[in-house]
């Protein structure tokens, strides 16, 4: 669990500034979505959920935008606070019990 | 409180011994399943399970087998044939198990060689 994220893209942002957290997925088939945060040592925390037939959905400082044209999705945090540093990932789900994951990304907030 | 429970949180193995990880839940999830998690990778899947009694082998089954008497229960033994064993291990639930499900994870468990 501490070796987690080791050699991740990194992305630093200020106390309070807006963070965007990017995941390409890889599979057009892919109905179902999910943003996890993962702290050092702990399990996946589910963060939001959004279906293919949504473009947009939001959540209490969150928002996920999935682009199915170039198979993108991005996770907004709002006002990002030292509590939100840890490694998000994205996870991918076609209708069956395979979900893919993405490799995350660590977000530095910077006081 | 509901959730999933993963003990113990840190497990040694020694060569040629086999070990249990355990998996608890109280959602009433029809699926549980494990993952093993490396750094710099995404989770990969070992073994799952949709119902009491079934369960199918996933991406990196080898070394590993499991077990379903219970619906809220889903151990893990590593064997002595997985010869890389060092990772987090983590278990997971949802409903269904036909995907397209919001998947809840425990807390996880390091496994370490001694």
């Amino acid at each position: 669990g501490e070796s987690v994220g080791l050699h991740l893209p990194t992305l630093s942002v200020q106390e309070g500034d807006n963070s965007i957290i990017n995941c390409a997925y890889s599979n057009s088939a892919s109905d179902y979505f999910i943003w996890y945060k993962q702290e050092s040592g702990k399990g996946p925390q589910f963060i939001i959920d959004i279906r293919s037939n949504m473009d947009k959905r939001q959540g209490q400082r969150v928002t996920v935008l999935l682009n199915k044209t170039v198979k993108h999705l991005s996770l907004q945090i709002a006002a990002t606070q030292p509590g939100d540093s840890a490694v998000y990932f994205c996870a991918e789900n076609s209708g069956t019990y395979k979900y893919i994951f993405g490799t995350g990304t660590r977000l530095k907030v910077l006081a | 409180d509901g959730g999933i429970t993963q003990s113990p949180k840190y497990l040694f193995r020694k060569e040629g011994q086999n070990v249990t990880l355990s998996c608890e839940q109280n959602l009433n999830h029809d699926a549980m399943y494990w993952y093993r998690q490396d750094p710099g990778q995404g989770l990969r899947l070992i073994y799952y399970s949709q119902i009491v009694n079934d369960f199918q082998k996933g991406d990196i089954a080898e070394g590993y087998s499991v077990s379903r008497e219970k619906k809220e229960s889903f151990p893990l033994t590593v064997t002595s044939a997985q010869k890389n064993p060092t990772a987090f291990y983590l278990c997971a639930s949802s409903f269904a198990g036909q995907g397209s499900e919001k998947l809840f994870f425990g807390s996880g468990t390091q496994l370490s060689v001694l």
